[in-house]
């Protein structure tokens, strides 16, 4: 059966410290790859996807970036942390074709 | 652009009550559309797809949406309202890019049942 994994939970980092936020999905091949920011009141803004390895595509400008190193694993990362990149990111992936996104268990990030 | 507009950040119901969350969609091509329920500190999980089959979807744990294309409209029903559906429900829309999808979700509306 296909899975997707998030880690970790949740994070508390401080100010400028560096990040890495994992997902990677199981029993699939090729899967389109998404990250998602949801803050309090806002929804969910898409952040990055990707459609297949080393292929991103950024969505909105900010202290983010990601990369996608092999076919089922995709990083979110930062250089510094900034006070702003508090929130809950979701991690997300379809197949070619599909309609409708299967969501990881996400990762509350708490930037102090 | 796609966008939608869910009314109403808050909806309390009764036990047993109907169950009504609206959705409003602006699109400039056919959409597609979407509702998501989440649990606290949880991802999303689809709880149905409109895809232009058929305008009345039926999806998990008894919700259905009904797509109005004269109203623009996408709201999400349930005939009696459950404790277990006290969550946070979230509309979506998406154009079709031929490959991948990027959705565009509204702000989210908070369900609280009250027993």
């Amino acid at each position: 059966s296909q899975t997707i994994h998030q880690w970790p939970a949740t994070l508390v980092q401080p100010v400028g410290s560096p990040l890495s936020l994992e997902c990677t999905v199981e029993g699939t091949s090729n899967p389109n790859l998404y990250w998602y920011r949801q803050a309090a009141g806002r929804g969910l803004q898409l952040l990055f996807y990707s459609v297949g390895i080393g292929q991103i595509s950024s969505e909105v400008p900010q202290n983010l970036s990601a990369s996608r190193p092999q076919d089922r694993q995709f990083i979110l990362s930062s250089k510094k942390l900034l006070l702003s990149d508090s929130g809950f990111y979701l991690c997300a992936w379809n197949t070619k074709g599909a309609l409708g996104y299967t969501f990881g268990s996400g990762t509350r990030l708490t930037v102090v | 652009a796609q966008s939608v507009t869910q009314l109403g950040s808050h909806v309390s119901v009764s036990e047993g009550a109907l169950v009504l969350l609206r959705c409003n969609y602006s699109s400039s091509v056919p959409p597609y559309l979407f509702w998501y329920v989440q649990y606290p500190n949880q991802g999303l999980q689809l709880l149905l797809k409109y895809t232009s089959a058929a305008t009345l979807v039926k999806g998990i744990n008894g919700f259905e949406a009904e797509f109005k294309k004269s109203e623009t409209s996408f709201h999400l029903t349930k005939p009696s309202a459950h404790m277990s559906d006290a969550a946070e429900y979230f509309c979506a829309v998406s154009p079709y890019s031929g490959g991948y999808q990027k959705v565009t979700f509204g702000t989210g509306t908070k369900l609280q049942v009250i027993p």
